[in-house]
């Protein structure tokens, strides 16, 4: 079934850059979700952001989607230890009933 | 609100035996989704329910998985018999709406078939 795919698949940086993260999907869609998972734990749920929307903000994330290039990306500002963990993006298909995720981007922050 | 409860975390078993992994979603979520997580092919939606009823359970893999949802408060994924390319983590996720809210996912279940 249709998934987003993040890329780059991995990503090391140093503690306090930028880090972005980017999703590719193939079908239309409502809605495209972000979430983060850390090392032997279950998905955290970071942001949504629909169809009509371009830009959204929470804390230092920065999410951004282009409905024409069915593309969207994940900025983390300022990053952090903490911030090391799989970023995964999910979309709904255009159906609204369920999501599909991609494979992840692990994030490596550097100290 | 403790957040969507799964058992056991942890699951080691042998081969050919019944397992049967546990869901309790967050009180007021009227949806609830069945995922796998392997390296290889990533999170899988297996099976999913809206007001306790299966609504796509194309993702199940074959007919040895089942999986039910007999009220609001509570599901289970059985696997009969286990064999060892089911080891995988299994999550339990639940969600306000459908997609139109994010989800809110358990700890998960580590399942080992030996």
């Amino acid at each position: 079934s249709q998934q987003g795919e993040e890329d780059p698949q991995a990503l090391s940086i140093q503690e306090g850059e930028n880090a972005t993260m980017n999703c590719s999907y193939k079908t239309s869609i409502n809605n495209l979700q972000w979430y983060r998972q850390n090392s032997g734990r279950g998905l955290v749920h970071l942001i949504l952001i629909r169809s009509n929307e371009r830009e959204k903000h929470s804390g230092r994330l920065r999410v951004t989607l282009d409905t024409s290039k069915k593309s969207s990306s994940l900025l983390i500002t300022a990053s952090r230890a903490a911030d090391t963990a799989s970023y995964f993006c999910a979309t709904d298909e255009g159906r609204d009933d369920k999501i599909i995720f991609g494979k992840g981007t692990r994030l490596h922050i550097l100290p | 609100d403790a957040g969507v409860i799964q058992s056991p975390r942890h699951e080691v078993t042998e081969m050919g035996q019944e397992v049967t992994l546990r869901c309790k979603p967050i009180s007021g979520h009227n949806s609830l989704f069945w995922y796998r997580q392997t390296m290889m092919r990533g999170l899988e939606l297996l099976i999913y329910f809206n007001n306790n009823v299966p609504i796509d359970d194309s993702g199940m893999p074959e007919d040895r998985f089942s999986a039910k949802m007999p009220n609001a408060s509570f599901s289970t994924l059985k696997i009969q018999p286990s064999e060892p390319r089911d080891s995988a983590v299994y999550f339990c996720a639940s969600s306000r709406d459908r997609a139109s809210y994010g989800y809110t996912f358990g700890s998960g279940t580590r399942l080992t078939v030996v």
